[in-house]
């Protein structure tokens, strides 16, 4: 399986929204509707942000969502804060009953 | 609460086995939709999902590592055992093990363990 393709790095400035892509295929992202979305900041565990494509668990602020279309799924901070400057993660269940992550990205807050 | 730790060695040479034990509480590994999966992460590099067991014996495996990959689980001491073998400088990595309760068909893991850096060298 191919790690799900996620872009480098996005940014943006406080109070703005941003969107980070995570593209897979038919027998990942755009077959089963099990999308996780996850922060890590620097020497930090990943934490959970996103699950079953749009699914905040509790503590998470509504700032975050996350929305699939086709084989491509998506994560958007609104009102974007310094705070949320950290790499983020997507990962899908997969055909293969398995799970696959994304390269990662990094978010800058400018 | 619940919570994770993962215990192993921190230096390993090549070829040797590596054993890593993941300690948790505040879940039961016998409730039903209940898994413990292990992730690593190079590096500087991305994470990688590499082995989950569900509380039905279930176990899935990396296709790219499922050759070199033995999870398993001991429900009575709160404990799951990745087995790696054969390891080579490439898998030096922060391994971190983790909690999912989605069942079988979800993968996301909602509690993480702290981590721990295995270095493979001579």
């Amino acid at each position: 399986q191919s790690a799900l393709t996620q872009p480098a790095s996005v940014s943006g400035s406080p109070g703005q929204s941003i969107t980070i892509s995570c593209t897979g295929t038919s027998s990942d992202v755009g077959g089963y509707n099990y999308v996780s979305w996850y922060q890590q900041h620097p020497g930090k565990a990943p934490k959970l942000m996103i699950y079953e494509v749009s699914n905040r668990p509790s503590g998470v602020p509504d700032r975050f969502s996350g929305s699939k279309s086709g084989n491509t799924a998506s994560l958007t901070i609104s009102g974007l804060q310094a705070e949320d400057e950290a790499d983020y993660y997507c990962s899908s269940y997969t055909s293969s009953s398995t799970v696959v992550f994304g390269g990662g990205t990094k978010l800058t807050v400018l | 609460q619940i919570t994770l730790k993962e215990s192993g060695p921190t230096l390993v040479k090549p070829t040797q086995t590596l054993t890593l034990t993941c300690t948790f509480s505040g879940f039961s590994l016998s409730t039903s939709g209940v898994g413990v999966g292990w992730i690593r992460q190079p590096p500087g590099k991305a994470l990688e999902w590499l082995a989950l067991i569900y509380w039905d014996d279930d176990k899935r495996y990396s296709p790219s590592l499922k050759s070199r990959l033995t999870i398993t689980k001991d429900t009575s001491k709160n404990q799951v055992v990745l087995t790696m073998t054969n390891m080579d400088p490439v898998d030096t990595a922060t391994y971190y093990c983790a909690h999912t309760s989605g069942g079988p068909s979800s993968g996301d893991f909602d509690y993480w363990g702290q981590g721990t850096l295995v270095t493979v060298s001579s």
